[in-house]
Formats: structure tokens, C-alpha cells, sequence
């Protein structure tokens, strides 16, 4: 199994509301990341877990509130979002974060829209 | 500071065209990616390389570390293919290996 599977693919919420993004791989990977990628941009990383642990986050706001559960799951927790925060966000996983050469696969993504 | 460039910004081709995408950075990296984006899905990775040549199917990725450029061709180019093609490289200056820098993207369309 080579996949990055993302839950929902689609998600509209008002700025009141408290919803959260799923993230699953069955590769083995020890490093899961969070990236945010607005219309015509490259992504932006947001959140690096290695060995379950948060190792990276890009200055993200609190609102965006990650976790990783176990080694094959990764969710991004959503309350009190503004519209600026619709964007398509990215799941990725990796052998492992420190590694030179290692490889990222994405997910197919969350289409977030905020209201 | 860690830069890398891309060009062009957008390519239009005819089907069976031959196509290159261009990619500069301005230091020495560890590894260079090249990824593909259909309009509103996910990114798939074509090619991770960090020296000399790689090929899958119609897809050739080159690199030249002296220049410090890489390109991606697509040969006998077909539909299918029109997608955002981006290349994102490490930097050994970061202190994590995780961390990608990515280029603006090239949009490829591809008329039938």
C-alpha cells in the first residue's frame, strides 16, 4: 500500500465551527506533515511529526491544532477559522524526517472552505 | 537565501509536442523532486534525484549540479498530461531533512 489517504475531500464550515481533517498511511513512515496550499501557490508546511512527535511548526496559528494519535494517523483539528484560511490542505508522509533522500507522498488533499 | 526558480510559468503544447520544464536554484542542495499536480487534486510524485538522469515511461528528469539547474521533459506529450509540474528541492542549510522549498510551478496544457 503506496497511499496517503485524506478525509473529508471536501469541507465547508462557518468560523464558529470545530471540525477536523484525517490523515492515513500504511507505508511504515515515521514523518507525517500538515501543508496548506492556496489557489495557484506551491504548498506552504504548517506541521511535521517525526516518531509522533511534533518536530516542526511553521508559526501556525491556534487555530490549527494538530495530532498525531499513532504512528499511521495524522488529523489537523479546526475551531474558530477565518475565510482567509480556505485553502486545500495536504497530508504528506515520509520514511522518516530526517533523512536526505526520503521521499514524500502526498495525499489527494482537503478542499477547506471557510464561510 | 534559499531560492528556486522555475520557467516557464505556463507552456501550452500540441499533443505529441516535446516538452521541457526548467528548474534553477541558487546553492548546492541535498535532493531535487519534481511533482505533479492535476487541477484541485493531490500531488504526486514524479522523480526524487539528487545527481545525473532518471526516466519513467515518457518522463525524464535530468540535473546538473555544476549549474545548478534541473530539467523535466515529457516526450510525445498527450492530454493527459496538462497539470501543474513543481519542483521542490532540500536545502542542506536546513536543519531538518523534511523541509522542502518549492518553485511556483509550471502549468502545462496539453491540446489534443
Amino acid at each position: 500500500d503506496t497511499e496517503v489517504t485524506q478525509t473529508p475531500k471536501h469541507l465547508v464550515m462557518g468560523m464558529t465551527n470545530k471540525k477536523s481533517l484525517k490523515c492515513e498511511q500504511h507505508m511504515g513512515h515515521r514523518a507525517m506533515y500538515w501543508y496548506k496550499q492556496k489557489a495557484k501557490k506551491p504548498p506552504e508546511l504548517m506541521f511535521v511529526y517525526s516518531y509522533e512527535k511534533l518536530s516542526i511548526n511553521e508559526s501556525v496559528p491556534s487555530r490549527f491544532s494538530p495530532e498525531c494519535p499513532n504512528s499511521s494517523l495524522l488529523n489537523l483539528h479546526l475551531h474558530a477559522l477565518q475565510p482567509e484560511d480556505s485553502a486545500l490542505y495536504l497530508c504528506a508522509s515520509s520514511q522518516d524526517a530526517a533523512g536526505w533522500y526520503n521521499e514524500q507522498f502526498f495525499g489527494p488533499g482537503t478542499r477547506l472552505t471557510v464561510l | 537565501k534559499n531560492e528556486v526558480e522555475q520557467s516557464p510559468q505556463n507552456l501550452t503544447a500540441q499533443e505529441g509536442e516535446f516538452i521541457t520544464i526548467n528548474c534553477s536554484y541558487s546553492v548546492g542542495i541535498s535532493a531535487l523532486h519534481w511533482l505533479q499536480q492535476h487541477p484541485g487534486g493531490g500531488i504526486v510524485s514524479l522523480f526524487m534525484l539528487s545527481s545525473g538522469k532518471k526516466k519513467h515511461g515518457r518522463l525524464i528528469a535530468t540535473i546538473n549540479i555544476q549549474e545548478k539547474h534541473s530539467s523535466l521533459h515529457i516526450t510525445a506529450s498527450h492530454p493527459r498530461d496538462s497539470a501543474v509540474y513543481i519542483c521542490a528541492v532540500r536545502f542542506p542549510q536546513e536543519t531538518s531533512g523534511s523541509r522542502l522549498t518549492f518553485g511556483e510551478g509550471t502549468q502545462l496544457t496539453v491540446n489534443p
